[in-house]
């Protein structure tokens, strides 16, 4: 199974929008509810963010949201903070019953 | 409080064996999925496998497959990663998750880091 495919880096401003694009195929993010974004700091452990596609965990701040389209999932941040400044990775369980990430997006915040 | 304890880091020689341990608290261990993570350095996050400890329902992730042994003792709350003989490839940090079936982990461990040189 191949990582799915996110672009290297986004950026955008403070109190901005921003919307990062995870793709795969229907064996994985088009084949499944089972999409989740990761918030990466540097030196720290991954943060789960979104799960299910769409779902927030208790606590985590309602100005990120994930959605689906086909095989490409994404994750919009609105109101951008300087916090956000971070790696951002998706995930996806797939045919093999086994997860895959993505290869991973840097976000800065300008 | 849910937790999940990653044994210390290790500097280890090729060729060598190594196992190293994730310890849940705060919640029923054979009721989750333990997930291996691996984070090459300066790199991205990568599934190794799954398992359920309450029956050692194990999946690998194919590139993994062969490659390592995720095992578990429910009788200790603890998950296992563990090498027959290690690569200077192996070099990195490694991260346990408290997951589902799906690998969408909530609970991360804070990471062990493996260095593999002579």
């Amino acid at each position: 199974q191949s990582a799915l495919t996110q672009p290297a880096s986004v950026s955008g401003s403070p109190g901005q929008s921003i919307t990062i694009s995870c793709t795969g195929t229907g064996s994985d993010v088009g084949g499944y509810n089972y999409v989740s974004w990761y918030q990466q700091h540097p030196g720290k452990a991954p943060k789960l963010i979104i799960y299910d596609v769409n779902s927030r965990p208790s606590g985590v701040s309602s100005r990120f949201s994930g959605s689906r389209s086909g095989n490409t999932a994404s994750l919009t941040i609105s109101g951008l903070q300087a916090e956000d400044e971070a790696d951002y990775y998706c995930s996806s369980y797939t045919s093999s019953s086994t997860g895959v990430f993505g290869g991973g997006t840097k976000l800065t915040v300008l | 409080e849910v937790q999940l304890v990653q044994s210390g880091s290790e500097v280890i020689q090729p060729g060598e064996s190594l196992k190293i341990s994730c310890k849940g608290s705060g919640y029923n261990f054979t009721n989750y999925w333990i997930g291996w993570v691996r984070q090459m350095p300066g790199k991205g996050l990568e599934w190794m496998g799954i398992i359920y400890p309450d029956d050692s329902d194990t999946r690998y992730s194919p590139s993994f497959q062969g490659q390592v042994t995720i095992s578990a003792d429910k009788s200790i709350n603890t998950a296992f990663l563990q090498w027959s003989s290690l690569k200077a490839s192996d070099t990195a940090m490694y991260y346990c998750a408290r997951t589902d079936f799906s690998s969408s982990g909530d609970y991360w461990g804070q990471g062990t880091l493996v260095t593999v040189s002579s």
